[in-house]
């Protein structure tokens, strides 16, 4: 069965612009949440998303941004980016929220020149 | 919030055995995760702990003590593919998040 599918794998922006992540979760699962990844601060929770709804937010300003769609994928756009905003986007999904099987995409490495 | 601890670097040699600790201190606990993650790849799922002992899983073990905010991966009989980083998360009670630390960076010697 195919894993979680997260597009594109890199992307350049300048200061400014916006961009938007995607990802597909793996078949039946409903829940997609994100992640940041620095090599400073780690792996840092965004949002969660299951069945459309946001269900979870992390401490991120508001210029993050997500949604889901009713065949579960999500997306995430960051508006008026900063060069901070350089890192690695992880997605995970799972069956249901609260599921302990979480299932990671390899990301999408964003560099912001 | 959740406050994680891991140790940055560890080095061992192959065939031997290393053990990456993780405190954690939690407004709210409903699980440990652990996850291996190699340079440029996804977090692969290796445990799962929400009660108090040990889980074995082949040459990985991990090891939860709730009382103390303490947990343990244990990895042995050492392989160079075990070089990698790893990652201790703990969810939260109410809002199921992962809160990770900064990850273990263990390399395998020869």
């Amino acid at each position: 069965k195919a894993g979680v599918t997260q597009t594109p794998r890199y992307l350049i922006k300048t200061r400014g612009q916006q961009v938007t992540l995607s990802c597909s979760p793996i078949s039946g699962h409903r829940s997609v949440s994100w992640y940041q990844q620095t090599p400073g601060q780690g792996l840092q929770f965004l949002f969660e998303y299951f069945s459309e709804t946001q269900r979870n937010k992390g401490n991120f300003p508001g210029r993050f941004s997500g949604r889901q769609f009713s065949n579960s994928r999500s997306e995430m756009n960051v508006s008026t980016l900063e060069l901070g905003d350089s890192a690695l986007y992880l997605c995970a999904s799972s069956p249901l929220t609260g599921n302990v099987n979480y299932t990671f995409g390899s990301g999408t490495r964003l560099t912001v020149v | 919030g959740q406050n994680i601890d891991q140790p940055t670097e560890m080095t061992a040699t192959e065939g031997a055995i290393v053990q990456i600790n993780c405190t954690y201190q939690t407004s709210g606990f409903n699980g440990l995760f652990w996850y291996q993650q190699h340079a440029g790849e996804a977090p692969t799922f290796l445990s799962y702990n929400v009660l108090d002992g040990l889980e074995e899983k082949g040459r990985f073990s991990s090891f939860l003590s709730r009382s103390k905010g303490y947990s343990y991966l244990l990895l042995k009989e050492l392989q160079m593919k075990d070089s990698a980083s790893y990652l201790c998360a703990v969810r939260g009670l109410n809002d199921y998040k992962l809160s990770f630390g900064a990850g273990t960076t263990v390399t395998v010697r020869a």
